[in-house]
């Protein structure tokens, strides 16, 4: 099966980027997906890219997509403390199961 | 915005026990799914359901699990006979087409004793 790889943590200062990594392994993955995870709370989609596309941006979040590298990462632009929580990277092709990463803790230092 | 409802939020069940775990998907949407996520662990895929039967199910899904869309909106998982490991929170996900905005709900978290 599809394996995916996060860092396990990540501490930033309040103002300054995030950007959190994913490594994936099946070069046959159509979506490419980032949820949010609040202590307690369930899987929040921020934001998806498609493994045709390069780059897409939402208001502070920015995707980038290296499919040669099979490399995906999150950035956050001017991070809060609200953006304290555990954010997954998971991968799928249409139809079928996703597959998460272990989740990576980041911290924003006030 | 759309979203998935799970009920309950919390359960707790004596070992052996069955339990039924509620979704209610996103109304148009066409293909379902369970995930569990043991505590401090990834999160898991279970099943996915299309057209009213299980497309994909994964080696944790064994004859202890059920799922079912009894009418026009649920979508349960039955657990038969609940051990330890099963405790997890589980989280019920829906999309419209296989792969755009795929949803989750909060998740149910069954504490098996």
């Amino acid at each position: 099966g599809e394996d995916v790889e996060q860092s396990l943590f990540l501490s930033v200062r309040e103002g300054d980027s995030s950007v959190i990594n994913c490594t994936y392994t099946d070069s046959s993955s159509t979506y490419l997906y980032w949820y949010k995870q609040e202590p307690g709370a369930g899987l929040q989609l921020l934001t998806y890219i498609f493994s045709n596309m390069d780059m897409k941006q939402d208001q502070r979040l920015t995707v980038l997509l290296n499919k040669k590298d099979k490399h995906l990462s999150l950035r956050i632009a001017d991070t809060q403390t609200g953006d304290s929580a555990i954010y997954f990277c998971a991968v799928a092709r249409a139809g079928n199961q996703f597959y998460f990463g272990t989740g990576t803790s980041l911290t924003v230092i006030p | 915005e759309p979203e998935v409802t799970q009920t309950p939020s919390h359960q707790v069940t004596q070992m052996g026990q069955e339990v039924i775990l509620r979704c209610v998907p996103i109304s148009n949407h066409l293909y379902f799914y369970w995930y569990r996520q043991i505590l401090g662990q990834k999160v898991e895929f279970l099943v996915s359901f299309y057209n009213n039967e299980i497309s994909e199910k994964s080696e944790i899904f064994d004859d202890q699990f059920s799922v079912e869309r009894p009418d026009g909106s649920n979508f349960t998982l039955k657990i038969r006979s609940t051990k330890l490991e099963d405790s997890a929170m589980y989280f019920c996900a829906s999309t419209l087409d296989g792969g755009t905005e795929a949803f989750f709900g909060q998740g149910t978290r069954l504490t098996v004793v």
